[in-house]
C-alpha cells in the first residue's frame, strides 16, 4: 500500500479546461516532486518542493503551475494544455529532498488531453 | 551520451533462472543508487539502494563499482512475479543547490515464463 495517495486516479480534459492534480503523503517527508511519464518512457522530473518551497524547475511550460499548500499536500495546476501533454503524472516524496534520499512515489494520475 | 543507460532488453527467461541487468552512469559526482521496478500502468516501487559495499535483499544483490560508473541487479531463483520494468536510477546533486534530482534509466524489460 502506498503511502504516497494521488487524485483523480484518470483525468481527460480539453484544451481549454482548468484541472487540478492533488498528491498528499503520510509520511512525514519534507520534499515533495511531480514527475511526467510518456508511454514507453522513464519518468521524468518537472518540480521539487522542500520545506514548501519551490527548489527545482525543470523548465516546465507555464500551463503546469505548481502549488505546495503545506508539506503533506502537492498541487499541480493545469490550463491550456496540449494534447502532447498527456501523460502519467507521478508524484513523489522523500524525507528531505537531499541527494542520499530515496523517494516514494504515488500510483499517479493518467491524464489525456483532447 | 545518455546520463544513464541500461541493457535495453528485453529480457525473456524461464522460471529459476538467474538474470543480470547492469546499468553505467555519466555524472562522477552521483550519490545514491537505486532500482526501482515499474509494473505495466504502475508506478515506480523502489526494489533496494544500491551501496559500495553491494547489498542483498533475498534473491536479489546490487553492486556499485563508481570507479567504473557502473551499477548491477542480479535476481535469482527468478519468479512468474518479477515480471517488470526495471529502472536503474541515480541521484545527484542539481547544480547549484543542495538538493537531489533523480535520473532514470530507460529500464529493462523482464518476462519470467512458466
Amino acid at each position: 500500500d502506498t503511502e504516497v495517495t494521488q487524485t483523480p486516479k484518470h483525468l481527460v480534459m480539453g484544451m481549454t479546461n482548468k484541472k487540478s492534480l492533488k498528491c498528499e503523503q503520510h509520511m512525514g517527508h519534507r520534499a515533495m516532486y511531480w514527475y511526467k511519464q510518456k508511454a514507453k518512457k522513464p519518468p521524468e522530473l518537472m518540480f521539487v518542493y522542500s520545506y514548501e518551497k519551490l527548489s527545482i524547475n525543470e523548465s516546465v511550460p507555464s500551463r503546469f503551475s505548481p502549488e505546495c499548500p503545506n508539506s503533506s499536500l502537492l498541487n499541480l495546476h493545469l490550463h491550456a494544455l496540449q494534447p502532447e501533454d498527456s501523460a502519467l503524472y507521478l508524484c513523489a516524496s522523500s524525507q528531505m529532498g537531499t541527494p542520499w534520499d530515496e523517494q516514494f512515489f504515488g500510483p499517479g494520475t493518467r491524464l489525456t488531453v483532447l | 551520451r545518455k546520463e544513464v543507460e541500461q541493457d535495453p532488453g528485453p529480457f525473456n527467461v524461464p522460471e529459476g533462472a538467474t538474470v543480470a541487468f547492469n546499468c553505467t552512469y555519466s555524472n562522477s559526482a552521483s550519490q545514491s543508487f537505486f532500482w526501482y521496478r515499474q509494473d505495466c500502468r504502475k508506478e515506480p516501487k523502489l526494489l533496494m539502494s544500491v551501496y559500495s559495499s553491494g547489498n542483498e535483499d533475498g534473491r536479489f544483490t546490487a553492486q556499485l563499482n563508481r570507479a567504473s560508473q557502473y551499477i548491477s541487479l542480479l535476481i535469482r531463483d527468478s519468479k512468474l512475479s518479477d515480471s517488470a520494468t526495471y529502472l536503474c536510477v541515480v541521484n545527484w546533486q542539481a547544480g547549484g543547490t543542495s538538493y537531489g534530482k533523480l535520473t532514470f534509466g530507460q529500464g529493462t524489460i523482464l518476462t519470467v515464463h512458466p
